[in-house]
């Protein structure tokens, strides 16, 4: 069966630092991966999505920037981490298009 | 833009009541629709999907949702609640087309009394 991992479950950085989440699936080929940002009554946000190795979409100007080095690895990253980018966030795959996607555990980051 | 609506931030139910949560969004071509549900201290989960068909969908754990293209929503239920259906419930909504944007709506915090 699928399984998707996500790390570090909780941070906490202080602002300027970077930034590395990391989220990867196993038990399947070619998964389309997203990465989402969960704010408290405002749902989930789409931040980047990817369909294959190097394909990165981003939905949001932002400080953030995500990259697919592996088929099964997608990575969250930023240069200088802004308050503003403290939040929960979670990374998700899918088999296709229109297809359901599948949610990772998340991580809670904590800007200082 | 594409939206999705839920229109209860908040629901209390006590154990064995009906439950209905409202979802409608704007998107006027074909549409995947999605509940997801977050218990407390766990991920996201799948509860139902409509994809095509029989526009009443069974889900997991007794849910169900009826899809109304007409009114654009897509709401969903269950006859009797109980106490562990203490969660979150998400309404999500891919368009049509080739894209993979999954817009979700804000959340309905449900909380079941025993």
């Amino acid at each position: 069966s699928q399984t998707i991992h996500q790390w570090p479950a909780t941070l906490v950085q202080p602002v300027g630092s970077p930034l590395s989440l990391e989220c990867t699936v196993e038990g399947t080929s070619n998964p389309n991966l997203y990465w989402y940002r969960q704010a408290a009554g405002r749902g989930l946000q789409l931040l980047f999505y990817s369909v294959g190795i190097g394909q990165i979409s981003s939905e949001v100007p932002q400080n953030l920037s995500a990259s697919r080095p592996q088929d099964r690895q997608f990575i969250l990253s930023s240069k200088k981490l802004l308050l503003s980018d403290s939040g929960f966030y979670l990374c998700a795959w899918s088999a296709g298009l229109g297809q359901p996607q599948h949610f990772g555990d998340g991580t809670r980051l904590s800007i200082l | 833009a594409q939206s999705v609506s839920q229109h209860n931030h908040h629901v209390i139910l006590s154990e064995a009541a009906s439950l209905e949560l409202g979802c409608n969004y704007s998107y006027g071509g074909t549409v995947n629709l999605f509940w997801y549900v977050q218990y407390p201290g766990q991920h996201l989960q799948l509860l139902l999907k409509y994809f095509s068909g029989d526009p009443l969908v069974k889900g997991i754990k007794g849910f169900e949702a009826e899809f109304i293209k007409s009114k654009f929503s897509f709401n969903l239920r269950k006859p009797s609640v109980q106490w562990s259906d203490t969660a979150e419930y998400f309404c999500a909504v891919i368009s049509g087309g080739a894209t993979n944007k999954l817009i979700f709506g804000t959340g309905t915090l449900l909380a079941v009394q025993p």
